[in-house]
């Protein structure tokens, strides 16, 4: 099975409107994190945020916050008040404590923002 | 952000030669550094991962004598892709893990190999 499920090859949003991008995950390991890259056309992979498995409050960043439902296990990433810049790839990768500190990551999910 | 640096961003190689691929943590000590080979608009594929001063690990499939990693040091690791082939082209990323706190890992630029 799949670890980690980005089910969005493609996201259009409109700029300044807000987008979900959409992350399930499989585990069974009790401590484990996620977290968002974002990769430009440059090829530059940026960390954006992180979420502990623990953490009881979702994750914020700026723009960038992190909607993360442990029961479901999803860990969608919400972008608000798009901009031009945001085009681009986003992964969202999973690192469990029992695969010796391994990322695994989705296939992706490219977003263009329309002016 | 920490930041890792990668060296270098392109490189274009005839067939059969050997390439080396430099990775560095700036401003951080990198317990662990992971080596990623990504296809055009594909995910990150991990290769193997590097410990500093012991030998790395490889991910099943990978080539251990093709795709050598020293990591020589806390802050350096590098990988050599040897006898290159035009299927090795390819998009290399590095990330280093600092170990402490979220364990985030923090990736070099990438770079991108051609062989011809």
């Amino acid at each position: 099975a799949q670890k980690i499920t980005q089910t969005q090859p493609g996201m259009f949003v409109q700029e300044k409107e807000a987008v979900t991008l959409d992350c399930t995950y499989d585990t069974s390991d009790p401590s484990y994190g996620l977290f968002w890259y974002k990769q430009p056309s440059s090829g530059e992979m940026i960390f954006l945020i992180y979420q502990g498995s623990y953490d009881q409050q979702n994750a914020t960043e700026g723009r960038y916050s992190l909607n993360f439902q442990k029961a479901r296990k999803s860990a969608n990433l919400v972008i608000s008040a798009s901009q031009l810049g945001d085009s681009a790839m986003y992964f969202c990768a999973m690192r469990e404590d029992t695969n010796a500190g391994k990322s695994t990551f989705g296939d992706g999910t490219t977003l263009t923002v329309k002016p | 952000g920490a930041v890792v640096s990668q060296h270098p961003s392109r490189v274009i190689c005839k067939s059969g030669t050997s390439v080396k691929i430099e990775c560095r943590s700036l401003d951080f000590q990198a317990t662990t550094m992971f080596w990623y080979r990504q296809f055009p608009k594909k995910s990150l594929m991990l290769m193997a991962t590097s410990n500093e001063g012991s030998k790395a690990t490889y991910e099943q499939g990978v080539e251990k004598d093709k795709f050598l990693i020293n990591h020589a040091s806390l802050t350096l690791s590098t990988l050599t892709v040897t006898s290159a082939h035009p299927e090795d082209s390819s998009f290399y990323i590095c990330s280093a893990r600092e170990g402490r706190g979220t364990d985030t890992q923090y990736f070099g630029p990438g770079t991108r190999l051609t062989v011809l």
